[in-house]
């Protein structure tokens, strides 16, 4: 079956435009989780879905950065007024959900790379 | 100091060697993953375990929670094993953020 599938793959902005990356789950799976891996570090935490409960948002770095996941399916990470700091590849991954996300096994997409210049 | 410890940062070995990667936390956890990140970017689950041991092929992951420490072995060592080895923990309590360990780079050489 398909795995999970992430929209644009390479995205290159400018400085103060707004950027919407895409993330397609595994078909059944209820939690979805976004990462940031900027260039030269470890990967980091920035938001949980599970089914219909609220997100865990507490990974964002800052106002600018939002997420929806729309029909407990695809998911949506906004980015405003991007920030050269923002550059990074962005994973999502998701699992099953059923016992309680994180004690399951994760499949990742491929990413998406952000540049602002 | 990070919550999660990975030695050694890099590692070069002849192929066939065995391969140990170390992964040391300082949390309380419900869980450990180990992942796989090739060149390129993708990244594989390898384990999740939250006590003793698992197998799969040539890759061997333990935990000691007492010691708050896994490792991850690889037997037979091959060249396509060459990739970024993650460790990254689930900590106990409300949260659900993994803590991802800054990786083991490992270069297998024929």
């Amino acid at each position: 079956g398909a795995g999970v599938s992430q929209s644009p793959s390479n995205k290159v902005t400018e400085k103060g435009k707004d950027v919407e990356l895409r993330c397609d789950p595994i078909s059944g799976h209820t939690a979805l989780y976004w990462y940031r891996q900027s260039l030269g570090q470890g990967l980091e935490f920035l938001i949980y879905f599970q089914g219909n409960s609220a997100p865990d948002k507490s990974g964002l770095p800052s106002d600018r950065f939002s997420a929806e996941r729309t029909g407990g399916s695809v998911s949506t990470l906004t980015i405003q007024r991007t920030q050269q700091e923002d550059s990074a590849v962005y994973l999502c991954a998701s699992s099953l959900g059923v016992m309680g996300g994180y004690q399951e096994t994760q499949y990742f997409g491929p990413g998406t790379r952000l540049l602002v210049l | 100091k990070n919550e999660v410890e990975q030695s050694p940062q890099n590692l070069t070995a002849q192929e066939g060697e065995f391969i140990t990667i170390n992964c040391s936390y300082s949390v309380g956890i419900s869980a450990l993953h180990w992942l796989q990140q090739h060149p390129g970017g993708g990244i594989v689950s390898l384990f999740m375990l939250s006590s003793g041991k698992k197998k799969h092929g040539r890759l061997i992951a333990t935990i000691n929670i007492q010691e708050k420490h896994s490792s991850l072995h690889i037997t037979a060592s091959h060249p396509r094993d060459s990739a970024v080895y993650i460790c990254a923990v689930c900590q106990d309590g409300a949260t659900n953020k993994l803590i991802f360990g800054t990786g083991t780079l490992l270069a297998v050489q024929p």
